[in-house]
């Protein structure tokens, strides 16, 4: 079965642009997690989707990022009037019910210029 | 304030050799402990996990010992192979019940096995 994935694989914009980065996850999965890594960093949890419960948004780092999961399948990760502190490695990782191990895409390299 | 720690940035091995990959974590809340492996331009790809009620945890050539009392976990490859090369992340997460949570991850340690 396919995996996570995740478009772009690369974006480059201007600062002061909006982005939309996208995440498919495993059919079936419905838990998913929007995470970035910035250079020299671990990752940093941005957002969690359960079901039709209300996100954990607590990751977040202002309100120019927000995320929805439409269906409660596909979800876009939305970066308003990017910064380059903005620039980094967006990952989605989706899990099964009942489970632990997330399962990660390729991630998103997006670079504010 | 880093809740997980792994403090080497990076580790040499020799072919053939035992890589030992540390991690330290502050939150006393942490229950399940995962390690994951990243090659470059991929993301991270499961490799082994540990649930507080235990103390050690094996799967082939990669073994998981976790220390509660010191808030310490290990990730043991014997014998380290080129292939193993790549970033590998500490994580953890709080509420062992089933219920997904979100993962608390480390900066990650570059190992290069030698050949």
């Amino acid at each position: 079965g396919a995996g996570v994935s995740q478009s772009p694989s690369n974006k480059v914009t201007e600062k002061g642009k909006d982005v939309e980065l996208r995440c498919d996850p495993i059919s079936g999965h419905t838990a998913l997690y929007w995470y970035r890594q910035s250079l020299g960093q671990g990752l940093e949890f941005l957002i969690y989707f359960q079901g039709n419960s209300a996100p954990d948004k607590s990751g977040l780092p202002s309100d120019r990022f927000s995320a929805e999961r439409t269906g409660g399948s596909v979800s876009t990760l939305t970066i308003q009037r990017t910064q380059q502190e903005d620039s980094a490695v967006y990952l989605c990782a989706s899990i099964a019910t009942g489970r632990q191990t997330q399962y990660f895409g390729p991630g998103t390299r997006l670079l504010v210029l | 304030d880093q809740q997980v720690k792994q403090n080497s940035p990076s580790l040499s091995v020799q072919e053939g050799r035992i890589s030992i990959l540390n991690c330290d974590y502050t939150n006393s809340m942490f229950d399940y402990f995962l390690w994951y492996k990243k090659y470059p331009a991929e993301g991270p790809t499961f490799l082994i996990s540990i649930s507080s009620i235990k103390d050690k945890n094996e799967d082939g050539r990669f073994t998981v010992f976790l220390n509660k009392s010191a808030k310490h976990l290990s990730l043991h490859i014997v014998p380290s192979q080129p292939g193993d090369s790549a970033v590998y992340f500490c994580a953890a997460s709080a509420g062992n019940t089933g219920a997904n949570s979100k993962l608390t991850f480390g900066k990650g340690i570059t190992l290069s096995v030698r050949p």
